[in-house]
């Protein structure tokens, strides 16, 4: 099992470009995660998705929209990228909530918008 | 709304020794977990413990062990034998039963384990 894998693992942009990173999970869970990371604030959630087709808005989703029309993937996209956009996105999935709720993470992208 | 908050931005710790990372939180749910997240420089965020409000026990795993303290809202991480690979930074994070899984992550707390 690869676990949650992340696509692309860093990335440069100019401000204005648009921009999609792909999370893919190969554990058949029903619940993924998108968040950013940011210095001294933690990881955040930007969006999220309780199964195929759904998807639900985090703590801070401006700027972002997401799909899944897969179950195993669930993307991200920046339609015009801002400095204020630069961080590490986490990616995570976990199986419907129950007595155990871990949540598996990807590696992370880097993410620069100059 | 459910927050977390690690007061500590910075710790060190001599190898061998003990070391304790203090997490609060706030929420007017009762039923609900805590967990504790370690992040090494590989940026891959790996689960080191769990707890769940409803149990009075405090978790343990291995040199990991918590102090949860439901009354006070309180979910420390103690960290004994200290060991150079528990270098990292430690997230605290809380989820509340019956949400849609969503984790609620504090600020977390860098420790360096020394030679």
């Amino acid at each position: 099992n690869a676990g949650v894998t992340q696509t692309p693992k860093f990335r440069v942009l100019k401000t204005g470009q648009s921009m999609t990173l792909l999370c893919a999970q190969d554990m058949n869970h029903e619940y993924m995660y998108w968040y950013r990371q940011d210095p001294g604030m933690g990881l955040r959630l930007i969006h999220y998705s309780v199964g195929e087709g759904t998807t639900a808005k985090g703590e801070v989703p401006d700027g972002y929209n997401v799909s899944r029309l897969k179950k195993q993937n669930f993307l991200l996209g920046l339609e015009s990228a801002a400095p204020s956009q630069t961080s590490v996105y986490f990616c995570a999935s976990s199986r419907r909530p129950s007595s155990y709720n871990e949540q598996f993470f990807g590696p992370g992208t880097r993410l620069t918008v100059l | 709304a459910q927050t977390v908050t690690q007061s500590q931005p910075e710790m060190s710790v001599q190898e061998a020794e003990t070391v304790t990372l203090s997490c609060t939180y706030d929420t007017s749910e009762n039923n609900y977990y805590l967990f504790w997240y370690k992040q090494p420089p590989s940026r891959q965020m790996i689960l080191v413990i769990r707890q769940e409000a409803y149990k009075q026990q405090n978790a343990t795993e291995n040199r990991f062990s918590v102090n949860f303290q439901k009354a006070a809202k309180s979910f420390s991480l103690k960290i004994s034998d200290s060991q150079l690979g528990d270098t990292a930074m430690y997230f605290c994070a809380f989820l509340a039963m019956g949400n849609t899984g969503k984790l609620i992550f504090g600020q977390g707390t860098t420790l360096q384990v020394k030679p």
